[in-house]
């Protein structure tokens, strides 16, 4: 059972450059997001999807797009790198519904730096 | 803006004590809770959830008081392994994703 899986593990970009981080959940899970983690800041929602076709901002949006063509993919594009980009990227997933347990499910994590 | 505060210690403590630290939230109609453990450089992974009636598992034991919008933790017996950051989450009634405020993590370290 894989759980959520991100790819790559790290990458070192110029500014300026474009790419994507990979995230696949086999949970079957319908909710799905992007968290960016920084000193001091904690964990802070980038995007976030309730489902396949259904993407949606978080708290720090700019300078990043998602999409999600599948239940199980949920990609990061980095449309052109800054430096204040270099972070740590969390993907995680959960399931949806009203329940009062709805915990997330992390990727073990992107480590991103913007020279 | 909703908000979640955790002392962020670190707290040293040793081997075998009791260790305890809440967490504090401001929006009133938040329904779910959980502890998260997060190890240096890994990802969070969650410890447990928090019932309104408390719940234990095993040397941890969780506390909701929603009188006084706060959650407690309370490490019993630790361990060196108990080492790590303790991240309090809170999730609005019916939210998904967009509902869940981060706290900022409470660094505990357990001495030998």
């Amino acid at each position: 059972n894989a759980g959520v899986t991100q790819t790559p593990k790290f990458q070192v970009l110029k500014t300026g450059q474009s790419m994507t981080l990979q995230c696949a959940q086999d949970m079957n899970h319908e909710y799905m997001s992007w968290y960016r983690q920084d000193p001091g800041m904690g964990l802070r929602l980038i995007h976030y999807s309730v489902g396949a076709g259904i993407t949606d901002q978080g708290e720090v949006p700019n300078g990043y797009n998602v999409s999600r063509s599948t239940t199980e993919d949920f990609p990061l594009r980095l449309l052109s790198a800054a430096p204040s980009q270099t972070s740590v990227y969390f993907c995680a997933s959960s399931h949806s519904g009203t329940g009062v347990e709805q915990p997330q499910h992390f990727g073990d994590g992107t480590r991103l730096s913007i020279l | 803006r909703k908000e979640v505060e955790q002392d962020p210690g670190p707290f040293n403590v040793p081997e075998g004590a009791t260790v305890a630290f809440n967490c504090t939230y401001s929006n009133s109609a938040s329904q779910s809770f959980f502890w998260y453990r997060q190890d240096c450089r890994k990802e969070p992974k969650l410890l447990m959830s928090v019932y309104s009636s408390g719940n234990e598992d095993g040397r941890f034991t969780a506390q909701l008081n929603r009188a006084s919008q706060y959650i407690s933790l309370l490490i019993r017996d630790s361990k060196l392994s108990d080492s790590a950051t303790y991240l309090c989450v809170v999730n609005e009634a019916g939210g998904g994703a967009d509902g869940l405020t981060f706290g900022k993590g409470t660094h505990l370290i357990i001495q030998p």
